[in-house]
């Protein structure tokens, strides 16, 4: 089963809107989880993680997660979207019982229309 | 692209021959990582390394090989290229071993396989 989910495809919204992109994790001991963001031709780069304390986290370019234990969820968050946002996003998890790897959603477009 | 670089860019080569890809940084970070990255599946772990001549398997292996004779540089091959291969293939780096220790990607080998 995967690990990590995302289960919305595509988002869209209007410039100027809040967004959030949705990210939901499979339960298995405390998570290290993470946000990164891939623009069109480029690697990813990373927005936020987390890792312990505070639930809410806030990262790069006005990006914030907030974790959830309860719903096992780690939704990314801006309160205000810019067109150059718009861009492909990964939640990835960390698995304390793994040295190596991250585990990624399969990703969740974004697109925020001017 | 935090100090990592990737060639070829883009490749195009035939069903059956060798594919070297190359992965520099300039970081002197311990861990280094091959993923590849296709529509629907995000990011999957071909192979990483822990350190120089230590390299292990990761989820996706089967048809991969790799090098790491110095801290700086880990190569991906792929022995006879199919064209199941085809793929965007991205190197990370980070400096510890850890779920919560953060990956930073380079930009991406576009790897076509007719």
């Amino acid at each position: 089963a995967q690990s990590v989910a995302q289960p919305e495809d595509q988002v869209n919204v209007a410039e100027g809107n809040p967004l959030t992109v949705k990210c939901t994790y499979s339960v298995s001991g405390n998570p290290y989880l993470f946000w990164y963001v891939q623009y069109p031709n480029r690697g990813l780069q990373f927005l936020l993680k987390y890792i312990t304390g505070d639930n809410l986290v806030k990262g790069s370019y006005g990006f914030e997660a907030e974790f959830n234990k309860s719903q096992t969820s780690f939704h990314l968050k801006k309160p205000s979207a810019l067109v150059s946002d718009s861009a492909l996003y990964f939640c990835a998890r960390g698995l304390m019982d793994s040295s190596y790897t991250l585990d990624f959603g399969s990703g969740t477009r974004l697109l925020v229309r001017p | 692209d935090a100090g990592i670089t990737q060639s070829p860019r883009h490749k195009v080569t035939e069903t059956g021959t060798p594919v070297t890809l190359r992965c520099h940084q300039t970081e002197n970070h311990r861990y280094m990582y091959w993923y590849r990255q296709d529509p629907g599946h995000g990011l999957r772990l071909i192979h990483y390394s822990y350190g120089v001549k230590d390299t292990d398997k990761g989820e996706v292996s089967d048809g991969y090989s790799v090098s790491r004779s110095k801290t700086e540089d880990f190569l991906l091959t792929l022995e006879s290229a199919t064209s199941s291969q085809t793929s965007v293939y991205f190197c990370a780096i980070s400096w510890g071993a850890g779920g919560q220790e953060t990956q930073y990607f380079g930009p991406g080998t576009r790897l076509l396989v007719l």
